[in-house]
């Protein structure tokens, strides 16, 4: 089945505990994405990746590191999470090119930082 | 930055009814997509709409697009509860990279 995955699902840390949200795709997607929501904000990108160790930021990248070195994983790493990133994350991904605009999305992580 | 702005924010209608979302955006596109989210889940995509194109159907969808007007809308026709959920728009900019703009969606509320 063609998905998008996400661990953990749900996760409440403590200020300045460094953490890993992973991020798996199995539709040999070239461009992958990490979007957090928050209540009247909407969906706010915070990094993306055109493909393998090719990454760049989105509107909200402060905090927050990525990587891809394979085509499948993209994870969203906070170094030293602070309470203003509690929010729920999404990883998305799409393949490039004309006529594959189309974001598949996972499950969602919604991450407390007390 | 948010490039699509829906309105309204909110919807509540009776089943059967049929259900209208707009959107708007301020800058040239690629492509114009309607996306769906239950409430705390994943977005799953609904339609996509070029530019070059003034309406789309899908099923119960109708989606048209009026880039003079930098707006769009979506159309949901005999509602049914299910469709409870909220609707968000993304823009694919001009220049066709796969980057979207999400606005803050629509929350519509279909009651039995």
């Amino acid at each position: 089945e063609a998905q998008v995955t996400q661990n953990p699902r749900y996760l409440i840390t403590v200020t300045g505990k460094k953490l890993t949200v992973t991020c798996s795709q199995n539709m040999n997607h070239e461009y992958m994405s990490w979007y957090r929501q928050d209540p009247g904000l909407g969906l706010r990108q915070i990094y993306y990746s055109m493909n393998v160790e090719v990454t760049d930021k989105g509107d909200v990248p402060e905090g927050y590191k990525v990587s891809r070195k394979e085509k499948r994983n993209f994870p969203l790493i906070l170094e030293s999470p602070s309470p203003n990133q509690t929010s729920l994350y999404f990883c998305a991904s799409s393949s490039a090119g004309a006529g594959k605009e189309t974001q598949y999305f996972g499950p969602g992580t919604r991450l407390l930082v007390l | 930055s948010q490039q699509g702005e829906e309105d309204p924010q909110a919807l509540s209608i009776q089943e059967g009814e049929n259900a209208t979302m707009n959107c708007s955006y301020k800058t040239s596109i690629n492509n114009l997509q309607w996306y769906r989210q239950n409430s705390g889940r994943g977005l799953v995509h609904l339609i996509l709409i070029r530019s070059n194109e003034r309406e789309k159907h899908s099923g119960r969808l109708r989606v048209t697009l009026d880039t003079s007007k930098k707006s769009s809308s979506l159309l949901i026709t005999a509602s049914r509860a299910a469709d409870t959920a909220s609707y968000f728009c993304a823009t694919g900019p001009k220049g066709g990279s796969e980057k979207l703009v999400f606005g803050k969606g629509t929350k519509l509320t279909v009651n039995p």
